[in-house]
């Protein structure tokens, strides 16, 4: 079955990055993409970015550009996402999902909180 | 990209119908027909109920359905049910090659 694990919570200082990882399985890795989603505490739903997983191609939210960066090792079907300059507004629950279809997120990984305080 | 729009809440009694709406513009809702529902419980991750405006994946109750008017999509629950109360968001695709979330909508069963 498709499964998408995270890695564990986090907690970094302002001006820190965090990198959290998003193994996948059950799916053939370079046929779909992988979709960053976050939510902040009693907040909506943000999409930050995606990564197509044949090629590493990258398309960031314009709120995010600049400050994000997703990647992806084959080898492991594993996903990255780093997200620079933290600061308090970023503390969140980071998703990764999965691309289905063309339109739509179908698989979801349990999240991360990220948790950025001095 | 400004978040789709959607009301706070919507609220009914079990075995009622209720709709929740999603606006957008010409460049996301209205001009595509790629618009997803996602539910989601407290604590959990979200879950896909609708994709491609009407579409409804393998195993979510036929009870959940979508449609689409110009800028506006809706998600239709009838017959509500105490599990149904949850947060939903709907989502599109974009002409920027980017996806948008809506703002959330609360449903209560009463």
């Amino acid at each position: 079955q498709v499964q998408l694990v995270q890695s564990g919570a986090e907690v970094k200082k302002p001006g820190a990055s965090v990198k959290v990882s998003c193994k996948t399985s059950g799916y053939t890795f370079t046929r779909y993409t992988i979709h960053w989603v976050r939510q902040a505490p009693g907040q909506r739903l943000e999409w930050m970015g995606w990564i197509n997983a044949a090629n590493g191609d990258t398309k960031y939210s314009q709120k995010f550009q600049g400050r994000v960066t997703i990647t992806r090792d084959t080898s492991a079907s594993t996903l990255y996402m780093e997200l620079s300059s933290l600061r308090s507004e970023d503390t969140a629950v980071y998703y990764c999902t999965r691309g289905g279809g063309s339109s739509y997120f179908d698989y979801w990984g349990q999240g991360t909180l990220v948790t950025v305080s001095s | 990209q400004s978040a789709l729009t959607q009301p706070a809440s919507v609220s009914g009694p079990p075995g009622q119908s209720i709709t929740i709406s999603c606006t957008g513009t010409s460049s996301d809702v209205g001009g595509y027909n790629y618009v997803s529902w996602y539910q989601q419980h407290p604590g959990k991750a979200p879950k896909l109920m609708i994709h491609d405006v009407s579409n409804r994946p393998s195993g979510v109750s036929n009870r959940f359905s979508g449609s689409k008017s110009g800028n506006t999509a809706s998600l239709t629950i009838s017959g509500l049910q105490a599990e149904d109360e949850a947060d939903y968001y709907c989502s599109s695709y974009t002409s920027s090659i980017t996806y948008v979330f809506g703002t959330g909508t609360k449903v209560t069963v009463l």
